[in-house]
């Protein structure tokens, strides 16, 4: 069974540019949250999606934003880059029917210069 | 007051030790307790779910909820170097349509052979 992908692993882009990154849920789960890790805040939640539909918006400005498709993969885009938006960028998957697991991709590290 | 309190180590055991790790929360309509592993550079991996207080165990791995101090823990049994990583706890409220999660800021442990 497919676990969560998250397309890249890896970026590097420029102040003031803006990003896309790409996350595949686990076959059948319907919900996906994305969050940001950096050492001096640790796990922060971004949004979460549910066939969707945004059902839930954490603390980040507006450059946050997010969207779901109608099978489930989900995008973040980050817009005017900052050097502050360099962290790891972690996507859950949750099948959000009876059985409400968070399960994590392996994230996408974005470094901002 | 942070919603989810960690102690970030770092941790430091022999082989074959008892690991006790902690977390403390002020959110009392947090009903459902995570535990995760995060090894470096990689995504957090579920190791312990659980629902309102109690213990639950999983091999080597018990997690114990006691809603009443607010105060959730995981032992790990007969610790082995591959246990090292950072461990972080989550919860969140039992709302139907809420799935964000509240993480502490990890604990690092070392298990030294």
């Amino acid at each position: 069974k497919a676990g969560v992908t998250q397309t890249p692993r890896y970026l590097i882009k420029t102040r003031g540019q803006q990003v896309t990154l790409s996350c595949s849920p686990i076959s059948g789960h319907r919900s996906v949250s994305w969050y940001q890790q950096t050492p001096g805040q640790g796990l922060q939640f971004l949004f979460e999606y549910f066939s969707e539909t945004q059902r839930n918006k954490g603390n980040f400005p507006g450059r946050f934003s997010g969207r779901q498709f109608s099978n489930s993969r989900s995008e973040m885009n980050v817009s005017t880059l900052e050097l502050g938006d360099s962290a790891l960028y972690l996507c859950a998957s949750i099948r959000g029917t009876g059985r409400t697991e968070a399960f994590f991709g392996q994230g996408t590290r974005l470094t901002v210069v | 007051q942070k919603e989810v309190e960690q102690d970030p180590g770092p941790l430091s055991v022999p082989e074959g030790a008892i690991v006790s790790l902690n977390c403390t929360y002020s959110n009392s309509a947090f009903q459902y307790f995570m535990w995760y592993r995060q090894y470096s550079r990689k995504g957090p991996e579920l190791l312990m779910y659980t629902y309102s207080s109690g213990n639950k165990e999983d091999g080597r791995f018990t997690a114990q909820v006691d809603k009443s101090s607010k105060y959730i823990s995981l032992f790990i049994r007969d610790s082995q170097p591959s246990d090292s990583a950072t461990y972080l706890c989550a919860m969140r409220d039992s709302g139907g349509s809420n799935y964000k999660l509240t993480f502490g800021k990890g604990t690092l442990l070392t298990v030294n052979p």
